[in-house]
C-alpha cells in the first residue's frame, strides 16, 4: 500500500521561506512524477508542480517564481520550498503521486498524503 | 490560463442521482478526473480518465465528457457521500482543479 507523509513547520514568519518533505513508502519513488499541492482554509485545491525520479520539474504558473522542488531517491523523499511567503501562502499541503500519461494528457493523483497545515504569521 | 467551472452546490435526497458538472473550454478533447473530500480529510480519488473507477470505489459514482463538459455522477445518492467534489484536467503541461462542488445529501 501506497502511503505518502508530509513534514515540516507548521509556522512560518512572513517573506522567509517555507519548507516541507514529503516520505513515500510501499512504492518506489524512482517511478511516476510527484505533486505538490494545497488548499487554503476552507478553499479549493491549487496544483504547486511536480517532480520526477530524475529531478525534472514542473511548476504552476503562478508559483515558478517562487518554488522549487528536489527529490532524495536515497531516501525515498522529495522537498518543496516556496520562498518569500506571505498570508496567502497559508494553507494545508498535501504530496501526492502523479498517475497517468503525461505524453496523452491524462494525469490524476493517487495516493494522497494526510496533508500538513502550513501557517504564514509573524 | 485555462479554467475549470464547477457548480458551488449541489442538493439531492438520499437514494435519487446526483449530477455535478465541471464546464471548460472543449474539455471533452481532454481528460477529467474527480475527486471527493470530506472535512478534515484528503482528497480521495473517484473517477479518473474520464469515467473510469480506482478499484474500492463503488459502482455508483460513474463520469462522463463530452463537448465542454465533464460530469460525476452518483447513483443511489448515499449519506456517507455528503462531500466536497473537485474536478480535474491537466492542459499545457499544467494542471487545473475546478473550484470544487458541496454535495448536500438531505
Amino acid at each position: 500500500q501506497v502511503q505518502l507523509q508530509e513534514s515540516g513547520p507548521g509556522l512560518v514568519k512572513p517573506s522567509e521561506t517555507l519548507s516541507l518533505t514529503c516520505t513515500v513508502s510501499g512504492a518506489s519513488i524512482s517511478s511516476n512524477y510527484w505533486s505538490w499541492i494545497r488548499q487554503p482554509p476552507g478553499k479549493g485545491l491549487e496544483w504547486i508542480g511536480n517532480i520526477y525520479y530524475t529531478g525534472g520539474t514542473n511548476y504552476s504558473p503562478s508559483l515558478q517564481s517562487r518554488v522549487t522542488m528536489s527529490i532524495d531517491t536515497s531516501k525515498s523523499q522529495f522537498s518543496l520550498k516556496v520562498t518569500s511567503v506571505t498570508a496567502a501562502d497559508t494553507a494545508v499541503y498535501y504530496c501526492a503521486r502523479d498517475e497517468g500519461l503525461v505524453a496523452a494528457g491524462a494525469n490524476w493523483f493517487d495516493p494522497w498524503g494526510q496533508g500538513t497545515l502550513v501557517t504564514v504569521s509573524s | 490560463s485555462y479554467e475549470l467551472t464547477q457548480p458551488p452546490s449541489v442538493s439531492v435526497s438520499p437514494g435519487q442521482t446526483a449530477t455535478i458538472t465541471c464546464s471548460g473550454d472543449k474539455l471533452g478533447d481532454k481528460y477529467t478526473c474527480w475527486y471527493q473530500q470530506k472535512p478534515g480529510q484528503s482528497p480521495v480519488l473517484v473517477i479518473y480518465q474520464n469515467n473510469k473507477r480506482p478499484s474500492g470505489i463503488p459502482e455508483r459514482f460513474s463520469g462522463s465528457n463530452s463537448g465542454n463538459t465533464a460530469t460525476l455522477t452518483i447513483s443511489g445518492t448515499q449519506a456517507l457521500d455528503e462531500a466536497d467534489y473537485y474536478c480535474q484536467t491537466y492542459d499545457s503541461r499544467s494542471v487545473v482543479f475546478g473550484g470544487g462542488t458541496k454535495l448536500t445529501v438531505l
